[in-house]
């Protein structure tokens, strides 16, 4: 079963930044949080990954709270590329269960 | 370079029939994940390699469901005497290692239909 849970569903408007929320209360305190996410029809793809420090790449900004029961994934420019399902993961790389996700639907 | 590759793309099949679905990772890759993803639902994880070993197979989801992977590379995934439960998009992963800093690398699936 997941861990982690994260709303159904959100949308942005294009060129805005989407804050997708997820929460993780249970985490232990070696898990890392991973976000994928998955374009319809095609296979998951890896975004950003954190253990307690803020991260930021070229994708996207990762924001974990100091308790680590929560963190946010900010794409600070959305466009209608982006629009997919996001997963919010807790866990190591050899036991990553994956929830249903919240989809992302960026609209013009 | 190559990404993850699996084989076929799709695959209709009858109930009672088994079917064997092929994974290649990305060369070099040590660690290699099985998911099950059913329509509109998340991800389920089935099984993962370290090398050619799997060291944790509960998350098969009964005994018609094996897997193997041979010569560190090349995975196949088996479901014998397949039901209509098991139509699903079979996704595999792979990665340099397994540990936590490790990103998946994920293939574009095998649509698995069972009439």
């Amino acid at each position: 079963d997941a861990k982690t849970t994260q709303p159904t569903s959100m949308d942005c408007a294009e060129g805005r930044a989407a804050n997708l929320p997820c929460n993780h209360s249970t985490i232990s305190g070696n898990e890392y949080v991973y976000w994928y996410r998955q374009i319809h029809s095609q296979g998951p793809q890896y975004i950003i990954h954190g253990l307690k420090n803020n991260e930021t790449n070229e994708m996207a900004s990762l924001i974990i709270t100091e308790d680590r029961k929560s963190s946010t994934l900010i794409l600070p420019h959305a466009t209608l590329r982006d629009t997919a399902v996001y997963y919010c993961i807790v866990g190591y790389n050899n036991d990553m269960r994956f929830g249903a996700g919240t989809r992302l639907t960026v609209k013009p | 370079g190559a990404g993850v590759s699996q084989s076929p793309s799709n695959k209709v099949t009858e109930k009672g029939k088994d079917v064997e679905l092929r994974c290649d990772p990305i060369s070099g890759h040590t660690a290699l994940y099985w998911y099950r993803q059913s329509l509109g639902q998340g991800l389920e994880f089935l099984i993962y390699f370290q090398g050619n070993s799997a060291p944790d197979k509960s998350g098969l989801p009964s005994d018609r469901f094996s897997a193997e992977r041979t010569g560190g590379s090349v995975s196949t995934l088996t479901i014998q005497r397949t039901q209509q439960e098991d139509s699903a998009v079979y996704l595999c992963a792979s990665s340099p290692l397994t540990g936590a800093q490790e990103t998946q690398y994920f293939g574009p699936g095998t649509r698995l239909l069972v009439l």
